[in-house]
């Protein structure tokens, strides 16, 4: 069984970055394929990014290129998610998410999930 | 990107009553749609994958059908639990995209 647990919440003033945490328990992270989906107050789902292992890159949504960091640290078993240059819009609920391949390992869902971490970003 | 669109956003239902919610995508995705529910304040779960196979522990009135561009989730008799929020989430290519959800809440 996999565990994730996230980092506390989070304020930041706007232009500033944020590195949110998840922990792994029950696998190690070089089993597991990570990504991270946002949800803004109110709003629906948002896929951010992710590992592909495929081709063993980090993928990102066009809507976060430039601006997002994801990475890894193998020896605790934590991955990172990195956002800069936060504005208002940022404020979201983070979670990381991990990914489960099936069929010809083309196809995918996402199982298990974080807890979330609330990133506020206010003046 | 592939776009998915839900409908309705919301409905108000009887606990008992038969729910159908639909998700269109802006192309085909053949069989690479999930369904998740989400509870206040808690994270999504998956309900079924591949457009029709239901997760393990899942109730079985919870069922995906469709294919293409149009899918259905039916919930067969609403239950007090199931009043949440669902999305729908496509996932042919590496660049998954969820629908905008359907809040279903009780009449």
């Amino acid at each position: 069984q996999v565990q994730l647990v996230q980092s506390g919440a989070e304020v930041k003033k706007p232009g500033a970055s944020v590195k949110v945490s998840c922990k792994v328990s029950g696998y190690t992270l070089t089993e597991l394929s990570m990504h991270w989906v946002r949800q803004a107050p109110g709003k629906g789902l948002e896929w951010m990014g992710g590992f592909d292992p495929e081709d063993g890159e980090t993928i990102y949504a066009q809507k976060f290129q430039g601006r997002v960091t994801m990475t890894e640290d193998t020896s605790t078993d934590t991955a990172y998610m990195e956002l800069s240059s936060l504005r208002s819009e940022d404020t979201a609920v983070y979670y990381c998410v991990t990914v489960h391949y099936y069929g010809s390992g083309s196809q995918y869902y996402f199982d298990y999930w974080g807890q979330g971490t609330l990133v506020t970003v206010s003046p | 990107d592939i776009q998915m669109t839900q409908s309705p956003s919301s409905l108000s239902a009887s606990v008992g009553d038969r729910v159908t919610i639909t998700c269109r995508a802006s192309q085909s995705i053949s069989t690479y749609l999930n369904w998740y529910q989400q509870r206040p304040g808690k994270a999504p779960k998956l309900l079924t994958y591949a457009a029709s196979s239901l997760q393990s522990g899942v109730p079985s009135r919870f069922s995906g059908s469709g294919a293409g561009t149009d899918f259905t989730l039916t919930i067969s008799s609403l239950q007090p639990e199931d009043f949440a929020t669902y999305y729908c989430q496509q996932t042919y290519g590496t660049l998954p995209t969820f629908g905008g959800g359907t809040k279903v809440e009780i009449k």
